[in-house]
Parts: C-alpha cells; sequence; structure tokens
C-alpha cells in the first residue's frame, strides 16, 4: 500500500531535550516536505526536499533541522523543543511534478512542556 | 505574497443539506487550485483541483469552479452526509511552486 508513516503519532517531551520525529514513503517520491498544523492557521510548512541531500527552509523553520541522505526518509530534528513548537506536524510527499498531488502521513502531535 | 482565504468554520448542517464553503485566493499568474480533506486523526487528501480558469474539480459529489474574475474557488455538495464531517483545505500553487493552504474549515453534519 502506498502510504506516508510518521513516527510517533503522540509525543510528550519537556523544554530542551533533543527529539526526532521520523517519515517514511513507499512511493518512490522526489520531493518531501514537513508542515505544522495550528488552530486558526491553517498548514505552514516548516522545511521541504526536492530530491536526496536537497532542503530548503519553508515558512517557519526556526528551530528545527532536517536531513535527505536516502529518497525515502526525511527526519525533522528538534535540537532543543520549546513549548511554542507544541503542534500537529505532517509529513507529505509528490512527485517531482509540481501539480502532483501531496500524500500526506496521519501527523505527530508535539507537546513541549 | 500568495494567499488563501476561507470562510471561517465550524459549519454545522442536517444530513442531505446543501454545502458551500467559500474560497477565495490573491496570486500572480494562474495558479492551480486545490481542496484538500482531513478526516478525524488522519492526515490530508486531495480532494479536487483544477489548474485553468473556468475549469471544475469534481470528487465524491463535491465540485468547486475555478473562477479567475472573481479569484475564487467555492466547494459544494448537493447533499451532505455524516461521513463528510472533516476539516477541509483550500490551497494554491502558484509561480513560487509552493502550495499555499487556507487555514480550514470545520464541517460537522448532524444525522
Amino acid at each position: 500500500e502506498a502510504q506516508v508513516t510518521q513516527n510517533p503519532r503522540y509525543l510528550i517531551t519537556v523544554t530542551g531535550k533533543k527529539l526526532t520525529v521520523t517519515c517514511s514513503q513507499n512511493m518512490n517520491h522526489e520531493y518531501m516536505s514537513w508542515y505544522r498544523q495550528d488552530p486558526g492557521l491553517g498548514l505552514r510548512q516548516i522545511y521541504y526536499s526536492m530530491n536526496v541531500e536537497v532542503t530548503d527552509k519553508g515558512d517557519v523553520p526556526e528551530g528545527y533541522k532536517v536531513s535527505r541522505k536516502e529518497k525515502r526518509n526525511f527526519p525533522l530534528i528538534l535540537e532543543s523543543p520549546s513549548p511554542n513548537q507544541t503542534s500537529l506536524y505532517f509529513c507529505a510527499s509528490r512527485t517531482g511534478t509540481e501539480n502532483s498531488p501531496l500524500h500526506f502521513g496521519n501527523g505527530t502531535r508535539l507537546t513541549v512542556t | 505574497g500568495d494567499s488563501v482565504t476561507q470562510m471561517e468554520g465550524p459549519v454545522t448542517l442536517s444530513e442531505e443539506a446543501f454545502l458551500t464553503i467559500n474560497c477565495t485566493y490573491t496570486a500572480t499568474g494562474y495558479p492551480s487550485l486545490f481542496w484538500y480533506v482531513q478526516y478525524p486523526g488522519e492526515g490530508l487528501q486531495l480532494l479536487l483541483k483544477a489548474t485553468k480558469a473556468d475549469d471544475k474539480g469534481s470528487n465524491k459529489g463535491f465540485e468547486a469552479t475555478y473562477r479567475k474574475e472573481t479569484t475564487s474557488f467555492h466547494l459544494e455538495k448537493g447533499s451532505v452526509q455524516v461521513s463528510d464531517s472533516a476539516v477541509y483545505f483550500c490551497a494554491l500553487l502558484g509561480n513560487t511552486g509552493k502550495l499555499i493552504f487556507g487555514q480550514g474549515t470545520t464541517l460537522q453534519v448532524k444525522p
């Protein structure tokens, strides 16, 4: 089954404790992206990657890191999480064609206390 | 810059009622327009899209027409079901190549 898999689904952590949210897709997609979803703000792009070893900042990259060492994986790293990073996070992927639909994972709900 | 504005929710309807969720956009050039749907506990999935003016996207009984003169892409369905309860996002893909989402509209359909 074609899918984008994120882990974990839920995560509660404390300020300053490094964490990684994993994302993997099995559709051989070139493009991958991370979003955060907050009430009243819709989805905001954090980082994206057009292909292996190519990553770029989105609209809200501060406090996040990503890497794209393999085509299928695109982990999101919070080196020193803060409470304002409490949010619902989504990973998404698509082919290299801009108009192609984004395929989303089921989300990771992160709480930073 | 490019932007998308959706009507604020939540929208609460009875089963079989007519649905309209308004979406307007600001963009240079000729963007592609999309509606995504997010069911509870899931990620977003593409509902329909339109890539040029006067195109009509349709899927699962939902429709939206790309109106360049009014810069709108309103989502409609003639008869909603309880299973349509979800959050609906309007989005545009403009010259920057970035997909820009509206803030989302929650639809609740009651039996």
